[in-house]
């Protein structure tokens, strides 16, 4: 599985775009990239996944780059409640496993 | 609702003792799969499994031991407890035929004295 790198932490104002930067430079052509966050000490959560075509969901949207190196996920409008450490995990579609590295701690701010 | 659910939330134990995490789901999820994540670091997999009579080692597989004689259960066994085993246990499960989405599990806090 191709490995990830995520900036340790971020701070993001609330109501404003919270935008999380994943990069994947030796992510191979079938590998997928997952979106998980984690509030404080819950189980993680899904948030979303893509292969190359941006995609949106009720909680957020991925913009993965058009040489699939590096993604993007993009929380439209942050609130308290988003505070929590996102994890950018690459891996096979039907592989089912996944590789959690440190993740972002996104702090949102009122 | 389908849930999964772990037990217990807390444990404290011996070093030397076995001790037994209990993992269950009622979505019917082929795949089940356990972590282990220590303060400031991410989640590191210990187990897995793709179905009944399945299991494979993860990346953190020493001293941890799993079973799978159903759908709904995969009980997490440390043969003899060491306190490099004090963690947070998470078990997830997901559906198979390609369906990655993972749901977790509350977590268990395991402190090994």
């Amino acid at each position: 599985d191709a490995k990830t790198t995520q900036p340790p932490s971020m701070d993001c104002a609330e109501g404003r775009a919270a935008n999380l930067p994943c990069n994947h430079s030796t992510i191979s052509g079938n590998e997928y990239v997952y979106w998980y966050r984690q509030i404080h000490s819950q189980g993680p959560q899904y948030i979303i996944h893509g292969l190359k075509n941006n995609e949106t969901n009720e909680m957020a949207s991925l913009i993965i780059t058009e040489d699939r190196k590096s993604s993007t996920l993009i929380l439209p409008h942050a609130t308290l409640r988003d505070t929590a450490v996102y994890y950018c995990i690459v891996t096979l579609y039907n592989f089912n496993k996944f590789y959690f590295g440190s993740g972002t701690k996104l702090n949102v701010k009122p | 609702d389908a849930e999964i659910t772990q037990s217990p939330r807390h444990k404290i134990t011996e070093t030397g003792r076995q001790v037994t995490l209990a993992c269950h789901q009622t979505w019917n999820h082929n795949n089940m799969f356990w972590y282990r994540q220590d303060l400031g670091h991410g989640l590191r997999l210990i187990h897995y499994s793709y179905g009944v009579q399945d299991t494979n080692k993860g990346e953190v597989s020493d001293g941890y031991s799993v079973s799978r004689s159903n759908t709904e259960d995969l009980p997490l066994t440390l043969e003899s407890a060491a306190s490099s085993q004090t963690s947070v246990y998470f078990c997830a499960s997901s559906e198979s035929l390609g369906r990655n989405e993972q749901f977790f599990g509350p977590g268990t806090r395991l402190t090994v004295l």
